[in-house]
């Protein structure tokens, strides 16, 4: 069936980097754009951006431009939201979620991964 | 790009209808016919209830409704049952640049 399988929890000190996997299967992964959307405990969900597999450009909300970056290598069908330069404030669990090419809505969620970020 | 804004929490009991409000702009909510609603229950992902304003994905219960006036989408769910019991968070597609926005969240207690 078809899902989306993220990486595990991690532990980031203040200033460091975090690299989280979203790995796609029963469904061709170069179809859909990969979202990442982030919720800070206890808030509310908050968009970060997305990428299009086939090709690879990417958009990132104003608020993480300089500090995102997210790939993906289609060869293994995943994607990676990679984030720098991290504050505590940064400690959430990060959604990927699919959307199609022609609609705007997320069909499809991964579980989460949670990133705390502490000293 | 500002947040849509949803009460924080609505409740009702088993059997009635609620609805849930969710209020954006004219650049968001108000251009696009592009709202979704998601449902999230404690300590998991977010699930698809509706899109494009009033469609349900296949699986959806038809307690589950949504519409549009302006600037301001709502969901309505009849027939509440102690399932519904969960957070719901609507989203709009917001143009090319700034993408999507989600709501701030309404908590759903059933009484």
């Amino acid at each position: 069936q078809e899902q989306v399988v993220q990486s595990g929890a991690e532990v980031k000190k203040p200033g460091a980097s975090v690299k989280v996997s979203c790995k796609a299967s029963g469904y061709t992964f170069t179809d859909y754009y990969m979202h990442w959307v982030r919720q800070a405990p206890g808030q509310g969900l908050e968009w970060m951006g997305y990428i299009n597999p086939h090709g690879g450009r990417t958009n990132y909300a104003q608020k993480f431009q300089g500090r995102v970056t997210m790939t993906r290598d289609t060869s293994i069908s995943t994607a990676y939201m990679e984030l720098s330069r991290l504050r505590p404030d940064d400690t959430a669990v990060y959604y990927c979620a699919r959307v199609s090419f022609y609609y705007w809505y997320f069909d499809l969620w991964g579980r989460g991964t949670l990133v705390t970020v502490s000293s | 790009q500002s947040a849509l804004t949803q009460f924080a929490s609505v409740s009702g009991s088993p059997g009635q209808s609620i609805t849930i409000s969710c209020t954006g702009t004219s650049s968001d909510v108000g251009y696009y016919d592009l709202v979704s609603w998601y449902q999230q229950h404690p300590g998991k992902a977010p699930k698809l209830l509706i899109y494009e304003v009033s469609k349900r994905p296949s699986g959806v219960s038809n307690r589950f409704s949504g519409s549009k006036s302006g600037n301001t989408a709502s969901l309505t769910i009849s027939g509440l049952q102690a399932e519904d019991e969960a957070d719901y968070y609507c989203c709009s597609y917001a143009g090319s640049v700034t993408d999507y926005v989600f709501g701030t969240g309404t908590k759903v207690t059933v009484l």
